[in-house]
């Protein structure tokens, strides 16, 4: 079973206009919750995470995530996108134990002028 | 070191010869994970280690991939007899523990003629 979703494979927006990445997870308790992003040619770096408190987190590069309990979702937003921001994006869940880090498929993101 | 250090960066070796892939960790890192990255695809995992021990080896996808892990330090990802399918971007990433965030490596961009 997946543990953690991500729907849309590829997103095109405008520059300047806002952006919202969806991620939906599977599990019964609330995980720690992650979302990277990867320029072309780099590995992933982490833009911000949730392990408990305050549902809306801030990240690096003006992203924010804000984790909803009650739709197991941690969508990431932008207010204004900057074409540097096209990238693949991750979203990552950390379960239980001693478990790795589950990795969505990812979701490419395209800024147009 | 400042980040987890991948080498080589670049690798082009011919079908059926052995390549080994060298991931140096941040320092103090005791969790150490590997990833396969397919063109245009997201995070297949691999394998991870704790310490130099590697509780979970469940994503190899053949007996021709092995890893080791000096205490906790270097790892090595050996891919024997290579084949095309073996084309990716092999991806080293870090952690001071298992439920904290991942800091990825560049990768080694492996190429089967």
């Amino acid at each position: 079973a997946q543990s953690v979703t991500q729907p849309d494979i590829h997103i095109t927006v405008s520059e300047g206009a806002s952006l919202e990445l969806r991620c939906n997870y599977s599990y019964g308790a609330t995980p720690y919750l992650f979302w990277y992003v990867q320029s072309p040619g780099q590995g992933l770096q982490l833009l911000l995470k949730y392990f408990s408190g305050d549902t809306l987190v801030q990240g690096i590069k003006g992203f924010e995530a804000e984790f909803k309990r009650s739709q197991s979702s941690f969508n990431l937003r932008k207010p204004s996108v900057h074409w540097s921001d096209a990238a693949e994006y991750f979203c990552a869940v950390f379960l239980s134990g001693n478990t790795p880090l589950v990795f969505g498929k990812g979701t490419r993101l395209s800024v147009i002028a | 070191g400042a980040g987890v250090s991948q080498s080589p960066s670049n690798k082009v070796t011919e079908k059926g010869k052995d390549v080994e892939l060298r991931c140096d960790p941040i320092s103090g890192h005791t969790a150490l994970y590997w990833y396969r990255q397919r063109l245009g695809q997201g995070l297949e995992f691999l394998i991870y280690f704790q310490g130099n021990s590697a509780p979970d080896k469940s994503g190899l996808p053949s007996d021709r991939f092995s890893a080791e892990r000096t205490g906790e330090s270097v790892s090595t990802l050996t891919i024997q007899r290579t084949q095309q399918e073996d084309s990716a971007v092999y991806l080293c990433a870090s952690s001071s523990r298992v439920n904290q965030p991942q800091h990825f490596g560049d990768g080694t961009r492996l190429s089967i003629l």
